[in-house]
């Protein structure tokens, strides 16, 4: 089935740097990507998505490549701001006879003010 | 919009008892929700996927008579956890999705501790 593998675990970055958080996923049937930011306490959001007929989507300071021929998708942050702290899944969408998601083992981003 | 409201937020019960979490969909019809459950520190580990009208399908390893999944209409679903213990204790959540391979909406979770 699908796996998928996301790096690194934690990431601290000083505020206004930059954050790149990098996933690979095993099934090329996988066509959906979205990445989902959780606070502490409550359910995970969802921050941005790709589906794999596109290379790269941006949302303000957010943004996602996708390489489909290597298997990797990353999130960039831009102008990182303490608001930024949480912890991000990246997720792979599969058609099993229903579309199941399977996410990363997710990142726990701190910005340092 | 699109937002899914859980509750409760968080309950404390005793060990041998039962707990009902509930999920619904507040603006959209659901046609699948999720249960998932979350560790400190891990990912969401997926439960069981319920539709409306039918069945769940459970995850491997996930006991389906302990996890009583009920999927009544297509803007709620209940999770019991039947005669839990210590070891149920753990944060669980719930996401729905409107139509397939597309965002799933999550609700804010239900912390469980199970004395």
């Amino acid at each position: 089935g699908e796996n998928v593998e996301q790096h690194p675990s934690t990431l601290s970055v000083q505020e206004g740097d930059s954050a790149v958080i990098k996933c690979t996923y095993s099934d090329s049937a996988s066509n959906y990507f979205p990445w989902y930011k959780q606070e502490l306490g409550k359910g995970p959001q969802l921050i941005i998505d790709i589906r794999s007929n596109v290379g790269e989507k941006k949302d303000q300071r957010i943004a996602v490549t996708l390489n489909k021929t290597a298997k990797h998708f990353s999130l960039h942050i831009t102008e990182t701001q303490p608001e930024d702290s949480a912890v991000y899944f990246c997720a792979a969408s599969i058609d099993t006879g229903g579309f199941k998601t399977i996410f990363g083992a997710g990142t726990r981003l701190f910005v340092k003010a | 919009g699109a937002v899914v409201s859980q509750h409760p937020s968080w309950v404390i019960c005793k060990s041998g008892t039962s707990v009902k979490i509930e999920c619904r969909s507040l603006d959209f019809q659901a046609t699948t929700m999720f249960w998932y459950r979350q560790f400190p520190k891990q990912s969401l580990m997926l439960m069981a996927t319920s539709n409306e009208g039918s069945k769940a399908t459970y995850e491997q390893g996930v006991e389906k008579d302990k996890f009583l999944i009920n999927h009544a209409s297509l803007t709620l679903s209940t999770l019991t956890v039947t005669s839990a213990h210590p070891e149920d204790s753990s944060f669980y959540i719930c996401s729905a999705e409107d139509r397939g391979n597309s965002p799933l909406h999550f609700g804010n979770g239900t912390r469980l501790t199970v004395t």
